[in-house]
């Protein structure tokens, strides 16, 4: 069955420092998505980077990059440089099928971030 | 670009009263889904809509829950009777190709059942 995992429910770090987000996901279809989600407070969950499990690179969105280590089925988000705005809550979803007929997005717990000024 | 919209942001009911949350998609976006988030956890999808047909909705209550999607735009979920564990936040998001790009999401319903 499909699953992602964040074992990590809050995470702390300094102003313009770096931080990770730890995700990991497993599944048995070898074509999937994989997504990173921010929600703020208030409520809206909002897109922030995307991993095929056929890209070759390690996908970047401005200071969003995403680790993405195949054989160990992780996917963590790197943000760079955090600022003040950057805490929230952050969701890692999984998509099967890189056209999927369900279009089903698996989240996982989430992890809280604070930055610290 | 418009996002996606929803109605009411709030509410608060009694239990075994009936509620309806209302979503628009962004413009020309042909999927839609609803998600349910509970408290302290990731959103879990209720019901997928492609066009105007539910392509997945295993996971929607059916016993309490309907929605609909009319005329291929905007959405309504309703829930009847409400419980008190259906209290969450009801989030709908669009797409714009068939699992082809990320999911927008509108910036949720809470729903306090009392």
């Amino acid at each position: 069955a499909q699953k992602i995992t964040q074992t990590q429910p809050g995470m702390f770090v300094q102003e313009k420092e770096a931080v990770t987000l730890d995700c990991t996901y497993d599944t048995s279809d070898p074509s999937y998505g994989l997504f990173w989600y921010k929600q703020p407070s208030s409520g809206e969950m909002i897109f922030l980077i995307y991993q095929g499990s056929y890209d070759q690179q390690n996908a970047t969105e401005g200071r969003y990059s995403l680790n993405f280590q195949k054989a160990r089925k992780s996917a963590n988000l790197v943000i760079s440089a955090s600022q003040l705005g950057d805490s929230a809550m952050y969701f890692c979803a999984m998509r099967e099928g890189r056209s999927s007929n369900t279009g089903k997005l698996i989240f996982g717990q989430g992890t809280t971030l604070q930055v610290k000024p | 670009e418009a996002g996606v919209v929803q109605s009411p942001r709030y509410k608060i009911i009694e239990k075994k009263q009936p509620v309806a949350f209302w979503c628009n998609p962004i413009s020309g976006h042909n999927t839609l889904y609803w998600y349910r988030q509970n408290l302290g956890q990731g959103p879990e999808l209720l019901i997928r809509y492609e066009n105007e047909e539910a392509v997945d909705d295993s996971q929607l209550p059916k016993d309490r829950f309907s929605a609909e999607r009319l005329k291929g735009v905007d959405s309504t979920l309703k829930i009847q009777p409400a419980e008190l564990g259906d209290s969450a936040v009801y989030l709908c998001a669009s797409s714009l190709l068939r699992g082809g790009t990320e999911q927008y999401f509108g910036p949720g319903t809470r729903l306090t059942v009392t």
